[in-house]
């Protein structure tokens, strides 16, 4: 199994451009997290996904971000319009019902 | 919501020395509680977790502590080495049909050689 994979692994853009960014969970796994990374907030969870449904999405800072998932193998999370606060590393994460949660390689957001 | 306090947010150490992280939890329905490392530019990855029907669980150096009466956790670590530096990061869970984590602020280990 090639894991959890993320698309791009590097990003950098200038403010006020839309970002789009891509995952495609585990084969067979039901549930898929995407989460924000920095040194000042840590790891923050942004939305998930239960069998392709949104569950939660109190994490998701502002309208500038949305996030959808349209099958069991596909995910993207947009932001738009960008800002430099944004910059961080978002991850995503699929799960099946162990608990456990397998992690992606991760996206390093760069805006400036 | 739940919400999950780790402590200390540094750690250094010698090898060969014990590390031990902490962590409390706010949720007292919470029953799962994973452990994860993530060595610097890398994912975070389990290492260890534990259900709320035990109150150790080990592996080789590695072992987790759970008190659910004071509602804290514990990642005690034995003989370090080098390669044990790295940011650990508890969690807290209810299982159910949705398994949404909430995770610690992390602890920076080093292990000085």
């Amino acid at each position: 199994d090639a894991g959890v994979i993320q698309s791009p692994r590097h990003e950098v853009t200038e403010m006020g451009q839309e970002v789009t960014l891509r995952c495609k969970p585990i084969s067979g796994h039901n549930s898929l997290f995407w989460y924000r990374q920095t040194m000042m907030r840590g790891l923050e969870l942004l939305i998930y996904f239960n069998n392709n449904v949104p569950i939660d999405d109190s994490g998701m800072p502002e309208d500038r971000f949305s996030a959808k998932m349209p099958n069991a193998s596909f995910s993207t999370l947009k932001i738009q319009p960008s800002e430099p606060r944004d910059s961080a590393v978002y991850f995503c994460a699929s799960s099946w019902t162990s608990n456990e949660q397998f992690f992606g390689p991760g996206t390093r957001l760069t805006v400036l | 919501g739940e919400n999950v306090e780790q402590h200390p947010s540094t750690l250094s150490v010698q090898e060969g020395d014990s590390a031990v992280i902490k962590c409390t939890y706010s949720d007292s329905a919470s029953n799962y509680f994973p452990w994860y490392k993530q060595e610097l530019g890398k994912r975070p990855q389990l290492i260890i977790d534990i259900r709320s029907n035990v109150g150790e669980k080990k592996d080789q150096r590695i072992a987790v502590t759970l008190n659910k009466t004071a509602k804290h956790f514990s990642l005690h670590i034995t003989e370090t080495q080098p390669e044990d530096s790295a940011v650990y990061f508890c969690a807290a869970s209810i299982s159910g049909s949705n398994y949404k984590l909430t995770f610690g602020k992390g602890t920076l280990l080093t292990v000085n050689p």
